[in-house]
């Protein structure tokens, strides 16, 4: 079974800094997706950002963007310009290519941006 | 005009009730889901639905039992409510059952079993 790993279950930052939130994960396919999502207070789930892993190009999206390593089967997300917006749980998630398989999430880690 | 919408947002109940949560989605999507989201926040998947046909049901109680009327529609009814099922339920919907581009989440409600 595939698995996903957040190490990290809080991280703190000052506004306007960078912050790098990791995430690893355990498969053995070769075709898969990957997913960040967002959860604010208000509980609703966004999707930040995904990659595809044929691509060997970094997602970016405005502020945020990611480093996949996929030998190293890692997929952390990087956050530019912190704001204090950007406070929320962040899961790192997974999905195999052309399965039924659904999302697999990570624990998630709790991001804390310090005014 | 919400892309997937659930109700009610937040459900307060005994125990041994039965309850139903709705979902409802306007996209044109054909698979939707239902996740659990514990007191700890982790998100495991329940079941799915592509063109009301159950896909995946995973080792969840048999006392939650998903009904899809059509592929717009996902409910979830739960019977005999236990203190353990208190949670946060969350529908969501993708493109297609392969789908390349992640879900999009209803905002969720919040299950209090007393």
């Amino acid at each position: 079974a595939q698995t996903v790993t957040q190490s990290q279950p809080e991280m703190s930052v000052q506004e306007a800094e960078t912050v790098t939130l990791s995430c690893t994960y355990d498969t053995s396919e070769s075709d898969y997706y990957l997913f960040w999502y967002k959860q604010p207070p208000s509980r609703q789930m966004i999707l930040v950002i995904r990659q595809e892993a044929y691509k060997q190009q970094n997602a970016t999206e405005n502020r945020f963007s990611v480093n996949f390593q996929k030998a190293a089967k890692s997929f952390s997300l990087k956050i530019s310009d912190s704001q204090l917006g950007d406070a929320a749980m962040y899961f790192c998630a997974y999905r195999i290519g052309g399965g039924a398989d659904g999302l697999t999430f990570g624990k998630g880690t709790h991001l804390i941006i310090q005014p | 005009d919400t892309a997937v919408s659930q109700t009610p947002k937040y459900l307060v109940t005994q125990m041994g009730n039965d309850k139903s949560i709705k979902c409802e989605q306007n996209l044109g999507h054909d698979t939707m889901y239902w996740y659990k989201q514990d007191s700890k926040k982790f998100l495991k998947i329940m079941f799915s639905y592509n063109n009301k046909e159950l896909i995946i049901n995973e080792t969840v109680p048999n006392r939650f039992s998903p009904k899809s009327p059509d592929k717009a529609h996902l409910n979830l009814h739960i019977n005999s409510l236990e203190l353990g099922d208190s949670a946060v339920y969350f529908c969501a919907s993708s493109q297609a059952l392969f789908a390349l581009y992640g879900y999009t989440f209803g905002s969720g409600t919040r299950l209090t079993v007393v």
